[in-house]
């Protein structure tokens, strides 16, 4: 049971180049989340799905899309990646009213 | 929406004393508080959770109160050791039930 998965971990992006980060979880949870977390900051939500077929927007949403590809999948795509996107990006995962559970990060430069 | 503020920010405390951290919440519809503690590098994993129609719950040294009325909950840690040195999230689910809000973050240090 992987639980939350995330691809890639590590990512090192020129500006301007665009990039999807892969999100799977194999729990059968119907909401799916991505954050990005800066250095000594917390959680800020991107993006959110609530259930297949469905995204809303975040606190942070510009310059990211989404894709909730079917219900294990939520990839989160930089169309034009930028310095001020270089951060940590989880991916999360819950179900009703359970806790959400997180992927192990993926940690993005851009220069 | 909901709004969660979490105090203190930072908190340093001796291997074997008590941590306190807060977390206040705006929408009083919110019916679940869980906590999360992140180690350095590594993902927000949960500790401990609460919902609204419990006032209290403990978890050997941890611990959770919730205040409905002041719309506020505390994570305690007692007999505190270096081991729970991380960031501590509080967060308090949304009206829509869909949507998790986070607290800032209080990074604990315990000092040996």
């Amino acid at each position: 049971n992987a639980g939350v998965t995330q691809t890639p971990k590590f990512q090192v992006l020129k500006t301007g180049q665009s990039m999807t980060l892969q999100c799977a979880q194999d729990m059968n949870h119907n909401s799916m989340y991505w954050y990005r977390q800066d250095p000594g900051m917390g959680l800020r939500l991107i993006y959110y799905s609530a259930s297949e077929g469905t995204t809303d927007k975040g606190e942070v949403p510009n310059g990211y899309n989404v894709s909730r590809l079917n219900k294990r999948e939520f990839s989160l795509r930089l169309e034009s990646a930028a310095p001020s996107q270089t951060s940590v990006y989880f991916c999360g995962s819950s179900y009703s009213n359970q806790p959400q559970h997180f992927g192990d990060g993926t940690r993005l430069s851009i220069l | 929406g909901e709004n969660v503020e979490q105090h203190p920010s930072t908190l340093s405390v001796q291997e074997g004393d008590s941590a306190v951290i807060k977390c206040t919440y705006s929408d009083s519809a919110s019916n679940y508080f869980p906590w999360y503690k992140q180690e350095l590098g590594k993902r927000p994993q949960l500790i401990i959770d609460i919902r609204s129609n419990v006032g209290e719950k403990k978890d050997q040294r941890i611990a959770v109160t919730l205040n409905k009325t002041a719309k506020h909950f505390s994570l305690h840690i007692t007999e505190t050791q270096p081991e729970d040195s991380a960031v501590y999230f509080c967060a308090a689910r949304g009206y829509n039930f869909n949507k998790f809000y986070f607290g800032s973050g209080t990074k604990l240090n315990v000092k040996p």
